[in-house]
Order: C-alpha cells, then structure tokens, then sequence
C-alpha cells in the first residue's frame, strides 16, 4: 500500500458541470477526510466518514456537494452545478481510528479543480 | 472555539541560516494534538510530527526541532542549516480532543524560500 491515491490529478471543468472525485484511503483505515484547499489558504475541513458511514458534514459543504463511501473503503465527491468559487485543490485524508485514538493521519496529493 | 494562527506569511533565509517558523493555537479542550506539515510544490501534505497536549518535551528530528509551550498555547518549529530542499509551504494544525472528528485545523501557512 503506497499510501492515499487521488483521481485525477487535474480537473478542468465549464461552470455548471458536475465533476466527480476520487480517493483510495490506506487498506487498514477506517476514518477518511475530505478538505479543501484555496489558493494561499490552509486546508478546511469538509466531511469524514468512519467506515461507511458519514459522521460529520462541515457548513462548508453546500447542497451541491455530496460524499460516499459505499463500501467503506474508497470515497467520491461530487460537485454538482460547478461554481468558479469551487475552484480549489481537494484533499482526502485517512487515519485509523481505534482505542480512542487516531493514528497515521496521511494526505493524498489532491485534485485541484479549475472551473471556467 | 479553535483557532490556529501563523503570522509569517512569507520568510527567505539564506542556505545554511537556521530559521525558525511560529504557530500560536486557541482551544478550550485540554486534549488536543498540534501538528506541523509541510507542502512542496507539488502539493501533497508531508507530515511532520504530531504532539498531544501531555507532552510539552521538545523533539528534535536531525535538522528539524519543535518547540511546545502550553503555557503561550505555541508551538514553534525550527529548521537548522537550512537547505534549497526545505523551501515549502509549511502548515501548523490542531486536532481536539479524544472522541469526534478529529479533523485538522490548519493555519494559514508560512511560505519558506530558501535561497542559495
């Protein structure tokens, strides 16, 4: 396992398209992250699932976005009716989650999104 | 609520000058973890170190040395001799206490150019 993958790398996409991201957690986590990046900014929390389930959604998640983890393993976010202000580099993370703790926090390289 | 604040926008040292990069946090858990990332140019998160709010010894890793203070709620990062190859965005974050998200609070970075 060579750690958090993210498809694609680069998205470019006309404003009011639907895009779709991709993240493959490391196999043995069972917490994964979205969070979002704007240009000079650090970060922001955007929603994370524990397993399959969906725990905690930010209010930075607007209606228009939407999160899965069907299996509990690999995760999509879709962006519906893309805006210019989604133009941003997303980034999943995943950890293990047991004991109370969290261990082996990891960030894949993201997708950086540009809506024209 | 939970803040993280790195003042240095942007710092240039000269190869080989030691220079070090302040965090300044607000939480009101008394469990939290700090940590401290880095992020190339390609964009992926390079983690660090994570420290817990038990533990104020400060840690050293070859050139790179951490700085914990509850007492200024601070946790600064020093980088000794420093090389072409540090120059990143590095990004301070908290994560609060034991159950929940865990999500990461991030700064907003300090842009580091090392110059030789």
């Amino acid at each position: 396992d060579t750690g958090v993958s993210q498809n694609p790398r680069h998205k470019i996409t006309k404003r009011g398209q639907n895009v779709t991201f991709r993240c493959d957690p490391i196999s043995e986590h069972n917490r994964l992250y979205w969070y979002r990046q704007t240009l000079g900014q650090g970060p922001e929390f955007l929603t994370y699932f524990q397993n399959e389930a969906q725990l905690e959604k930010s209010r930075l998640l607007s209606d228009r976005f939407s999160a899965e983890r069907p299996k509990g393993s690999f995760s999509t976010l879709e962006i519906q009716r893309t805006e210019q202000g989604d133009s941003a580099m997303y980034l999943c993370a995943s950890s293990l989650w047991t004991g109370g703790h969290n261990y082996g926090y990891t960030f894949g390289s993201g997708t950086r999104l540009t809506v024209v | 609520a939970q803040k993280v604040t790195q003042a240095q926008t942007e710092i240039s040292v000269v190869e080989k000058e030691d220079v070090t990069l302040d965090c300044v946090y607000e939480t009101r858990d008394t469990t939290y973890y700090l940590f401290w990332y880095k992020q190339p140019p390609s964009g992926e998160l390079v983690f660090l170190i994570r420290r817990n709010s038990f533990d104020e010894q400060n840690e050293i890793s070859g050139r790179y040395s951490w700085n914990f203070q509850k007492s200024t709620s601070s946790f600064n990062f020093t980088i000794t001799a420093s090389q072409v190859v540090d120059s990143a965005v590095y990004f301070c974050a908290l994560s609060e206490g034991q159950t929940g998200a865990n999500n990461l609070f991030f700064g907003t970075g300090t842009r580091l150019t090392v110059i030789p």
